[in-house]
């Protein structure tokens, strides 16, 4: 089954910091992976997605992100945090649906920003 | 260019009742996505259509309906709430009927409250 794994409900980095946000999918098929962040009361932004080529994709806000077929995984990651990238963030990797397609979601991970 | 809109923004019901929300994607996008959010969890899939055709449905039950016009607006509607219909209902436009790799673009969502 389809299905999208972030190990980490929430993760608090001080300011000026790295970060990862760790992503792990089950798919059958080749990945169409993406990365989405939530502000609270929002809807979801998208901040950057993979389909194919080069594994390290670029996104909006400084976010970059890695994928790794033989991990099976999608890890998003920021080298220096600001305050105002505290959010929810969300892996999702795309799948076919009968005449269609959809997006799963992984349950997302909070991110926290320490002055 | 306007984004994906959605009316009403809050909205309280009672248990029993029947709710209807309202999606306008882009200009241009003919595809509608509906996603249920229920609070700490990542969006679940419930319908997408295009065209005014479902192209697919999630596990949802019967209750949930939806349908698409020609203006490619979409109404989204939910008979007999029950408490656990509680939560952010978000909606998705893309451009065509999506391949897996078209990017969705969603609006801020509906927050219902079922008491």
């Amino acid at each position: 089954a389809q299905s999208v794994t972030q190990p980490d409900i929430h993760i608090t980095v001080s300011e000026g910091a790295s970060l990862e946000l760790r992503c792990n999918y089950s798919y059958g098929a080749t990945p169409y992976l993406f990365w989405y962040v939530q502000s609270p009361g929002q809807g979801l932004q998208l901040l950057l997605k993979y389909f194919s080529g080069d594994t390290l994709v670029q996104g909006i806000k400084g976010f970059e992100a890695e994928f790794k077929r033989s991990q099976s995984s999608f890890n998003l990651r920021k080298p220096s945090v600001h305050w105002s990238d505290a959010a929810e963030y969300f892996c999702a990797v795309g799948a076919r649906n009968t005449g269609g397609f959809k997006t799963i979601f992984g349950a997302g991970t909070r991110l926290f920003v320490k002055a | 260019d306007a984004g994906v809109t959605q009316s009403p923004t809050h909205l309280i019901k009672t248990r029993g009742q029947q709710v209807t929300l309202r999606c306008s994607p882009i200009s241009g996008h003919k595809s509608v996505s509906w996603y249920q959010q229920v609070l700490g969890q990542g969006p679940q899939f419930i319908f997408q259509y295009y065209e005014k055709e479902e192209r697919g449905r999630g596990n949802f039950p019967d209750r949930f309906s939806a349908r698409q016009f020609p203006n490619y607006s979409s109404e989204l509607n939910v008979n007999a709430l029950l408490l656990g219909d509680s939560a952010l209902y978000l909606c998705a436009s893309s451009i065509n009927s999506g391949a897996v790799r078209e990017t969705q673009y969603f609006g801020p969502g509906t927050r219902l409250l079922v008491l």
